[in-house]
C-alpha cells in the first residue's frame, strides 16, 4: 500500500526565517509526486511535479526536491501570503493514475 | 479560463434523500476523479474515470456512484446519504495521457452536510 507521510504538521515561521517541509513516501514504482497548495476551504492547486530522484523544481520562493525516499519543499524568505496547507502526493507507476496524498502541512508565516 | 467547476458549492440535506454533485471541466482532460477530505483523514480518492469509457473505484467508493457518459462532466451520485458522507469533496482533472502529463487540477470544493 502507498504511503504519504508530511512532516511537521504544523509550523510556524516568521516572514524572513526560510524552512523546509518534508514528504516521505512508500510506492512501488514512483510515476511522479507532486506538490499542492491548499487555501482553507479552496481547492488544492497545484505546484510542482518531480519525476525523478535528483530532480529540483522552483517558483518564486519555494523549491522542491525528490530523493528516492523523500522530497523537500524549501520555502525561502517566506512571507505571509504563503500561509497555506502544503500537500505531498504520489502517483504510482501503471495504469491507474491514482493519487495518495499526505495529510499536509500548515504554514504560518507571521509579519 | 481553464477550469473545474462543481455545483452545488454547499448543500445541507437529509438522511437518505437522493442528491447529485456535478463536476464539469473545460479543458479537454481524459481523466477525472472525486475526493473527500475530512480532518485527520486527508484527501481520499471516490471514484476516478480514465476516459469516458473507464471507471473504477478509489479508496473510498461505498454509498457513492458515478457516470461519465461525456468528456466534460463527471457527477457524483449519493443514492441514500447518510450522517459520514458529511465531508468537503474535490472533483479533480488530468490530461493524462501516455506522456508526462499527470498534473490533477482541482475544482473549488462541494461542502456537504447530511444530517
Amino acid at each position: 500500500e502507498d504511503q504519504v507521510t508530511q512532516s511537521p504538521e504544523a509550523l510556524r515561521l516568521q516572514e524572513g526565517e526560510s524552512s523546509s517541509l518534508n514528504c516521505s513516501y512508500t510506492v512501488s514504482g514512483l510515476r511522479g509526486l507532486f506538490w499542492y497548495r491548499q487555501d482553507p476551504g479552496k481547492g488544492p492547486e497545484f505546484l510542482f511535479t518531480l519525476y525523478s530522484a535528483g530532480e529540483e523544481k522552483e517558483k518564486e520562493r519555494l523549491k522542491a526536491t525528490l530523493t528516492k525516499k523523500e522530497s523537500f519543499l524549501h520555502i525561502t524568505a517566506p512571507k505571509p501570503e504563503d500561509s497555506a496547507t502544503y500537500l505531498c502526493a504520489v502517483l504510482r507507476g501503471g495504469s491507474n493514475y491514482k493519487l495518495t496524498f499526505g495529510k499536509g502541512t500548515l504554514l504560518t508565516v507571521n509579519p | 479560463e481553464a477550469q473545474v467547476t462543481q455545483n452545488p458549492r454547499y448543500l445541507i440535506t437529509v438522511t437518505g434523500k437522493k442528491l447529485t454533485v456535478t463536476c464539469s471541466q473545460n479543458m479537454n482532460h481524459e481523466y477525472m476523479s472525486w475526493y473527500r477530505q475530512d480532518p485527520g483523514l486527508g484527501l481520499r480518492q471516490i471514484y476516478y474515470s480514465m476516459n469516458v469509457e473507464v471507471t473504477d473505484k478509489g479508496d473510498v467508493p461505498e454509498g457513492y456512484k458515478v457516470s461519465r457518459k461525456e468528456k466534460r462532466n463527471f457527477p457524483l451520485i449519493l443514492e441514500s446519504p447518510s450522517p459520514n458522507q458529511t465531508s468537503l469533496y474535490f472533483c479533480a482533472s488530468s490530461l493524462s495521457g501516455g506522456d508526462l502529463s499527470y498534473e490533477q487540477y482541482f475544482g473549488p470544493g462541494t461542502r456537504l452536510t447530511v444530517t
